[in-house]
């Protein structure tokens, strides 16, 4: 079955640094997303990438942040000098074109140290 | 805010009984989506019930909906130590890009 792939499953930085998690959405899926979900908290929406282009971001998605979709078949997000508070776990999901479900990944979980 | 509460934060039952989790909501939906997530795992997706629906069955699951009160239910019947794991309800608004808000999870503990 079609399963979202997320790498790595673990990351460690240390604060300042620079970070790419990566993701492999399902083949013939055209919605993407990613969510965060700081230990023992909700999952949190940060953006929606649609034709090439963020749809729709939160307010924790700032300037720090950014997604890209460099070939057909990775979507990556980038966090640019990562903070302590950064670390959670980081969930990519897609959807297909019509459908409503998400597929959601395994997710990575970012330790910023 | 948009924030979806669930209720219980924690619910602990004995095998075989039934576990039903509540989540409430505080505007309007196209749909609500229940989710379960091992420990420390991903997302897995268990059932999706439209704004136009008011119950839905899968399996062991029951999910209702009453958009009057904004609020949903979870129903697992003759539960097993296997469901032992954390329930987020998870609502898509009417006129979003479709991003999934979540609730605030309940921890369920399915014990021997």
């Amino acid at each position: 079955e079609p399963e979202v792939t997320q790498t790595p499953s673990h990351q460690v930085t240390q604060m300042g640094q620079e970070v790419i998690l990566r993701c492999v959405p399902i083949s013939n899926h055209l919605y993407f997303y990613w969510y965060r979900q700081i230990l023992g908290q909700k999952v949190e929406f940060l953006v929606s990438f649609y034709n090439n282009e963020i749809s729709e971001k939160s307010e924790i998605f700032d300037d720090q942040f950014s997604v890209e979709r460099p070939d057909g078949s990775n979507f990556t997000l980038k966090i640019r000098s990562t903070k302590l508070e950064d670390s959670a776990m980081y969930f990519c999901a897609s959807r297909p074109p019509r459908g409503t479900e998400a597929f959601f990944g395994q997710g990575t979980r970012l330790t910023v140290v | 805010s948009q924030q979806g509460e669930e209720d219980p934060q924690a619910l602990s039952i004995q095998e075989g009984e039934n576990a039903t989790m509540n989540c409430s909501y505080k505007t309007s939906i196209n749909n609500l989506q229940w989710y379960r997530q091992n420990s420390g795992r991903g997302l897995v997706h268990l059932i999706l019930i439209r704004s136009n629906e008011r119950e839905k069955h899968s399996g062991r699951l029951r999910v209702t909906l009453d958009t009057s009160k904004k609020s949903s239910s979870l129903l697992i019947t003759a539960s097993r130590a296997a469901d032992t794991a954390s329930y987020f309800c998870a609502t898509a608004y009417t006129g979003t890009a479709s991003k999934l808000t979540f609730g605030t999870g309940t921890r369920l503990q399915v014990t021997l």
